[in-house]
């Protein structure tokens, strides 16, 4: 298995565009996390899925989140409008289900700048 | 809530020497608790994790870890550090089993000079 994928790796925009991170879990992964992880806030835990539907979006910092997963293979995080403070790496990680489902495995991470 | 605390920041060891990287929980019951490695550039990678049973536990690359109830840690080991090791060290709590998220302490960064 090639393991969580996550594109782009490296995204620049400027404040107040629209940035969509994917991620492409593992397959026969059942449970999908978006973290996000800073300098100043460590590795913070938005949102995560279970078999395609968000369990828990308490993480997601304000309405200018939103997260979908339309199907087991593949998740969007997008920011509208991004602003300098988003910027972060996010990382996507999924699990299986049943006792495995607390180990995650991570994907590389997309490294967001907003100027 | 539970909560993670890896009280050193910054760790230098010599490469050979070897290495404990502190972690304390906080939470009611027994968690589940794990390590994790972040090289530059990389996600984060599973070293270890702990359940139930026993309380030492070997993870991959030569690491262990042991879970002290009465002390509330889980401290990580490894008896001889190579040069590869250096990266940022994350121990994470998750709760019992029907609960899925973890809760990753601020991390530990790993120095090895020669």
């Amino acid at each position: 298995d090639a393991g969580v994928i996550q594109s782009p790796r490296h995204e620049v925009t400027e404040m107040g565009q629209e940035v969509t991170l994917r991620c492409k879990p593992i397959s026969g992964h059942d449970y999908l996390f978006w973290y996000r992880q800073t300098m100043m806030r460590g590795l913070e835990l938005l949102i995560y899925f279970n078999n395609n539907v968000p369990i828990d979006d308490s993480g997601m910092p304000e309405d200018r989140f939103s997260a979908k997963m339309p199907n087991a293979s593949f998740s969007t995080l997008k920011i509208q409008p991004s602003e300098p403070r988003d910027s972060a790496v996010y990382f996507c990680a999924s699990s299986p289900a049943g006792s495995g489902a607390n180990v995650l495995t991570f994907g590389a991470g997309s490294r967001l700048t907003v100027l | 809530a539970q909560s993670v605390t890896q009280p050193d920041i910054h760790i230098t060891v010599s490469e050979g020497a070897s290495l404990e990287l502190r972690c304390n929980y906080s939470y009611g019951a027994t968690p589940y608790l794990f390590w994790y490695v972040q090289s530059p550039g990389q996600g984060l990678q599973l070293l270890l994790k702990y359940f139930s049973g026993d309380t030492l536990v070997q993870g991959i690359k030569g690491f262990e870890a042991e879970f002290k109830r009465s002390q509330s840690s889980f401290n990580l080991r490894k008896p001889s550090v190579h040069w590869s090791d250096a990266a940022e060290y994350f121990c994470a709590v998750g709760l019992n089993f029907g609960n899925e998220k973890l809760t990753f302490g601020t991390g530990t960064r790993l120095t090895i000079i020669p």
